[in-house]
């Protein structure tokens, strides 16, 4: 069963600052998923990583299989970067299923 | 082309009652994944079916839950004699591969 640990569980921070999410795995995953979850409960996906780095807007992810470890970065952060992150990894452990983490609250204030 | 779409939004139902939930895939997709959200906990995995067929049901309780992906229609997800501790969001998500996944707005269960 694969295992999937983000941190920081909450983060606040200034408009502006440059955020990190840190999200680590158990064991090899054939993809993994950055999800982010507002107020009203909506799910978007953001990324879905299988190798290297992404990046849209002012978000960026980054993977590492090797390590097992991803993370996701915001520049310029905003109010309305407010939400829940979720990481989620795909494959390994046995269900077909997205296994994910249990969120990052991040609250960006002005 | 229209996101996944999921009726209704909100159910609430009596102890004991049935509640059926839908969730139409995006044009094209042929695999849908179905997760269940407990009030202050992460998102789990339930159910991944693609056309008629069931591929993983790991997630899914073993007793009063059951999911079908008819040829025609929505997928369904299906809860017998609802229990309080069922009430949570529940989101489907299709695929066009089984890879990338795309939620539906999820489907708020409330049983009394």
């Amino acid at each position: 069963k694969n295992e999937v640990e983000q941190s920081p569980q909450n983060l606040t921070a200034q408009e502006g600052e440059f955020i990190t999410i840190n999200c680590s795995y158990s064991v090899g995953i054939s993809a993994l998923h950055w999800l982010q979850q507002h107020p009203g409960g909506g799910i978007v996906s953001l990324f879905m990583l299988s190798s290297g780095k992404k990046k849209h807007g002012r978000l960026i992810a980054t993977i590492n299989i090797q390590e097992k470890h991803s993370s996701l970065h915001i520049t310029a952060s905003h109010p309305r970067d407010s939400a829940v992150y979720i990481c989620a990894a795909m494959g390994g452990g046995g269900a077909d299923g997205l296994t994910f983490g249990k969120g990052t609250h991040l609250i960006i204030q002005p | 082309n229209a996101g996944v779409m999921q009726n209704p939004r909100h159910l609430v139902r009596r102890r004991g009652q049935e509640a059926r939930l839908r969730c139409s895939p995006m044009k094209g997709h042929s695999h849908v994944y179905w997760y269940r959200q407990l009030p202050e906990e992460g998102l789990k995995f339930m159910v991944y079916l693609q056309k008629e067929n069931i591929i993983d049901e790991s997630g899914m309780p073993k007793e009063r839950f059951s999911a079908e992906f008819p040829k025609e229609g929505p997928s369904i997800l299906r809860i017998q004699q609802v229990v309080r501790g069922d009430s949570a969001a529940y989101f489907c998500a299709s695929s066009p591969t089984g890879i990338e996944q795309y939620f539906g707005p999820g489907t708020r269960l409330t049983v009394t």
